[in-house]
């Protein structure tokens, strides 16, 4: 398996701009995560997909930030619109459910700077 | 709330020696811990988990971590350290309050492992 994949790898944009990052997760897992990484906040959970429903998205930031899972291979996370202190590391997760030692397994992560 | 720590930001290690990363938890429960690695520019990666049995736990790249109860920790470990080791480790612990599937990281330990 290819593990998850998300693109881009890098986003350099200007403040005002709307941002989407991509995501698609190890096939035959029904969770999704999305984790945010910071020198100052470290590695923080923004949201969660089970079978392409959300079912917790008390970290997201602001309104600014939404996220989508239009179906089992596919989930974008969004800011429109975009500010520096949103500039960070974004990673996406993927799990699948078999009990308590369930493993989450990341991809490389998309480098956003918003300038 | 399920948590841990990581009480050292950095570990420092020659080549050869043996290593030790800490980590300690706070749980309402029965534990789940998690350790992953992150080498520059990449994803967390998985090296190993304690669900139940064993106190010592093998994983990938010849580490493993101990369980202890009384001491509430999970330190991760590694007979002979290698340059290449060198990364950021971050410990976790599985959020049962707020659902299962959660993970709640520690804020990581650099390990450098000197030549």
């Amino acid at each position: 398996d290819a593990g998850v994949i998300q693109s881009p790898r890098h986003e350099v944009t200007e403040m005002g701009q709307e941002v989407t990052l991509r995501c698609k997760p190890i096939s035959g897992h029904d969770y999704l995560f999305w984790y945010r990484q910071t020198m100052m906040r470290g590695l923080e959970l923004l949201i969660y997909f089970n079978n392409n429903v959300p079912i917790d998205d008390s970290g997201m930031p602001e309104d600014r930030f939404s996220a989508k899972m239009p179906n089992a291979s596919f989930s974008t996370l969004k800011i429109q619109p975009s500010e520096p202190r949103d500039s960070a590391v974004y990673f996406c997760a993927s799990s699948l459910k078999r009990g308590f030692g369930d493993t989450q397994y990341f991809g490389p992560g998309t480098r956003l700077t918003v300038l | 709330a399920q948590s841990v720590a990581q009480p050292e930001d950095q570990v420092n290690v020659a080549e050869g020696n043996p290593l030790t990363v800490k980590c300690t938890y706070s749980v309402s429960g029965n534990p789940y811990l998690f350790w992953y690695v992150q080498y520059p520019n990449r994803g967390l990666q998985f090296l190993l988990k304690y669900i139940t049995g064993d106190n010592l736990v093998k994983g990938s790249y010849g580490f493993e971590a101990e369980f202890n109860k009384s001491q509430t920790s999970f330190h991760l470990k590694k007979p002979s350290a290698l340059v290449s080791d060198s990364a950021l480790y971050f410990c976790a612990v599985r959020d049962i309050d707020t659902g299962f599937q959660k993970l709640v990281f520690g804020t990581g330990t650099r390990l450098l492992v000197s030549p």
